[in-house]
């Protein structure tokens, strides 16, 4: 069974600052990982994926995200937080053959200036 | 997201009252999903559907749900004798670029509120 743990409903960062938001999963085999931003009454926009290509991929808007297999992670990161990206952030996972993704619970991105 | 449209967006009903939601995806595309946004709890995948076919509805509530995908039409997920813990935000998603990796190209979603 697939199942995502994201560390954080709320994260909090300064303009310019690093921002990590972190995914964990679980799969019994090698699944596809993805990363969604939700601005307010909207809905979902993919950011990045991984489907067993590079470990390190990049997405738009700047974020990236490493597949760590060894700590079973997909964490997101960006190295310069932008107002605009204050938004709700859902990691999923889908197991190879299943066809329907496993979402996380979000992570709130709050940004400072 | 004109790939998938859903209406209607702001949906109010009283308590035992039948909510509609309609999805609509751009041409060409015979599978949907319906997932469910609750506040706090991210989204619960409810019900995968092909024209004319449930392919899976493991997520959909036992009672009170239901979910269909005519020949021709919008997908429908009707909800009945509604309550106030079905307040939440319904979402439509076709599969998106990847070829069955499970991602998903999303509408803005339906707004029901119970009173």
């Amino acid at each position: 069974a697939q199942s995502v743990t994201q560390l954080g409903s709320h994260v909090s960062v300064s303009e310019g600052a690093l921002v990590l938001l972190r995914c964990n999963y679980s799969s019994s085999v090698p699944p596809y990982l993805f990363w969604y931003v939700q601005y307010p009454n909207q809905g979902l926009q993919l950011l990045l994926k991984y489907t067993s290509a590079a470990t390190l991929v990049k997405g738009i808007n700047g974020f990236e995200a490493e597949f760590k297999k060894s700590e079973t992670s997909f964490h997101l990161t960006k190295p310069s937080a932008h107002m605009s990206d204050a938004a709700e952030y859902f990691c999923a996972v889908s197991e190879r053959g299943s066809y329907i993704p496993t979402f996380g619970r979000g992570t709130s991105l709050i940004v400072h200036p | 997201n004109a790939g998938v449209m859903q209406n209607p967006r702001h949906l109010v009903r009283r308590r035992g009252q039948e909510a509609r939601l309609r999805c609509s995806p751009m041409k060409g595309h015979s599978h949907v999903y319906w997932y469910r946004q609750l506040p706090e709890e991210g989204l619960k995948f409810m019900v995968y559907l092909q024209k004319e076919n449930i392919i899976d509805e493991s997520g959909m509530p036992k009672e009170r749900f239901s979910a269909e995908f005519p020949k021709e039409g919008p997908s429908i997920l009707r909800i009945q004798q509604v309550v106030r813990g079905d307040s939440a935000a319904y979402f439509c998603a076709i599969p998106g670029t990847g070829a069955n990796t499970g991602e998903l190209f999303f509408g803005e979603g339906s707004r029901l509120t119970v009173l």
